[in-house]
């Protein structure tokens, strides 16, 4: 079955850079049309999509946030590694990673997210 | 980018009731459109993609339609169980999802 995890640091200082890891299993990024999404959520608020990397390696960002984000896969390890650079305590949020299907733009499996503070 | 519209924000209802909900887009988006259910401290879950298509294993109490700008989602009898934030997500450029529903019973 299709599982994914997120990890990396619970808490990082104002202008730190984030590094997060997606791990997956039970399909491959090497596989056409496959694709993994990183979304967040604040504490009580609503979602936002952050950047997307595809089976052929294309990658999307978001538009506020492009700048300060790279996404990069390791298709031997089944990886996607999230760097958001110069954090500050508005980027405190779940971060969820997600397998999502390029064709659909549907995110059909979720990591359970992973809580990460931004404080000094 | 794209702007979603979501309302209500919040809306309480009793079970059993119908509930709709709409998401508006700030340009069109054809039936680049889904819908997620996402319970409290949980992962979100999808549910409705491409505007009107049903997920495998997801109730058919849940219904979407629309295309263009306008979209509703509706729980055509509440159940206990469907209480969540729900969320609509435009992928016709880039993704953007919509500021959330909470559904509550009433």
């Amino acid at each position: 079955q299709v599982t994914l995890r997120e990890s990396g640091p619970a808490l990082v200082k104002p202008t730190q850079t984030l590094t997060l890891t997606c791990t997956f299993s039970g399909f491959s990024l090497s596989t056409s049309g496959m694709c993994v999404s990183w979304i967040r959520q604040p504490p009580g608020k609503a979602l936002e999509w952050l950047a997307r990397i595809d089976w052929d390696d294309d990658k999307y960002y978001s538009t506020s946030l492009k700048t300060r984000l790279t996404i990069s896969k390791d298709t031997s390890k089944n990886q996607v590694v999230l760097t958001m650079t110069n954090m500050d305590p508005v980027d405190t949020a779940t971060y969820y990673c997600a397998r999502t299907i390029a064709a659909a733009g549907t995110s059909d499996y979720w990591g359970q997210g992973t809580l990460v503070t931004v404080s000094s | 980018d794209i702007q979603m519209t979501q309302s209500p924000s919040s809306l309480s209802a009793s079970v059993g009731d119908r509930v709709t909900i709409t998401c508006q887009a700030s340009q069109d988006i054809s039936n680049y459109l889904n819908w997620y259910q996402q319970k409290p401290g949980k992962a979100p879950k999808l549910l409705i993609y491409d505007a009107s298509n049903l997920e495998t294993g997801v109730p058919s109490r849940f219904s979407g339609s629309g295309s263009g700008t306008d979209f509703t989602f509706t729980i055509s009898s509440l159940q206990p169980e469907d209480i969540a934030t729900y969320y609509c997500q435009q992928y016709d450029n880039l993704v953007t999802f919509g500021g959330g529903t909470k559904v509550e019973i009433k």
